[in-house]
């Protein structure tokens, strides 16, 4: 199995592109997340899916929209790209059992990652 | 204020050291709580779950939880260089928020031999 994967590694935009992130799993997990990390902030949440057919904000959604294409696949756009969404963004996925697991475990895996860098 | 603090190091230690990790948090929500570890490079991977207030041991890591104080720790004993990495602590709450973690800032560890 391998997990989780992105493409691209990495990708250097101008001011003004857009792109899309590419995001697959093949766990057969229901949850789908997109996080960015930048220095000495963590991880963000940008926007997650909890199962497939839906989608939802996270903390930091503005400039970003998501699709939940099926079950293993969930891509991150940046219509109109900008030097403060240079970060590396990440990728993770979860069974998702919820709240009425009684507390078990609920790991999320994440992926390699994308650096992307917005002149 | 950040919903969960964390001091972001950098921190070094000798090799055999006990190594201590510590995160505030805000939000009396939290109710699940995670330690991550990160290479260089690489995404987080999940070191240790904890859902209720107390001690959880895997091996040389000991995860604490003190609800009442909203703070929780990470103790590693006999660190080694491979402990090298960033620590982060995460952190949900349960209802409609379970499965949206909020993250520490990260801690930058590195054992040296």
């Amino acid at each position: 199995n391998a997990g989780v994967t992105q493409t691209p590694k990495f990708q250097v935009l101008k001011t003004g592109q857009s792109m899309t992130l590419q995001c697959a799993q093949d766990m057969n997990h229901n949850s789908m997340y997109w996080y960015r990390q930048d220095p000495g902030m963590g991880l963000r949440l940008i926007y997650y899916s909890a199962s497939e057919g839906t989608t939802d904000k996270g903390e930091v959604p503005n400039g970003y929209n998501v699709s939940r294409l099926n079950k293993r696949e969930f891509s991150l756009r940046l219509e109109s790209a900008a030097p403060s969404q240079t970060s590396v963004y990440f990728c993770a996925s979860s069974e998702y059992r919820g709240p009425i697991s009684g507390g078990a475990r609920d790991e999320q895996f994440f992926g390699p990652g994308t650096r992307l860098t917005v002149l | 204020q950040k919903e969960v603090e964390q001091d972001p190091g950098p921190l070094s230690v000798p090799e055999g050291a006990i190594v201590s990790l510590n995160c505030t948090y805000s939000n009396s929500a939290f109710q699940y709580f995670m330690w991550y570890r990160q290479y260089s490079r690489k995404g987080p991977e999940l070191l240790m779950y904890t859902y209720s207030s107390g001690n959880k041991e895997d091996g040389r890591f000991t995860a604490q939880v003190d609800k009442s104080s909203k703070y929780i720790s990470l103790f590693i004993r006999d660190s080694q260089p491979s402990d090298s990495a960033t620590y982060l602590c995460a952190m949900m709450a349960g209802g409609t928020s379970y499965g949206k973690l909020t993250f520490g800032q990260g801690t930058i560890l590195t054992v040296h031999p």
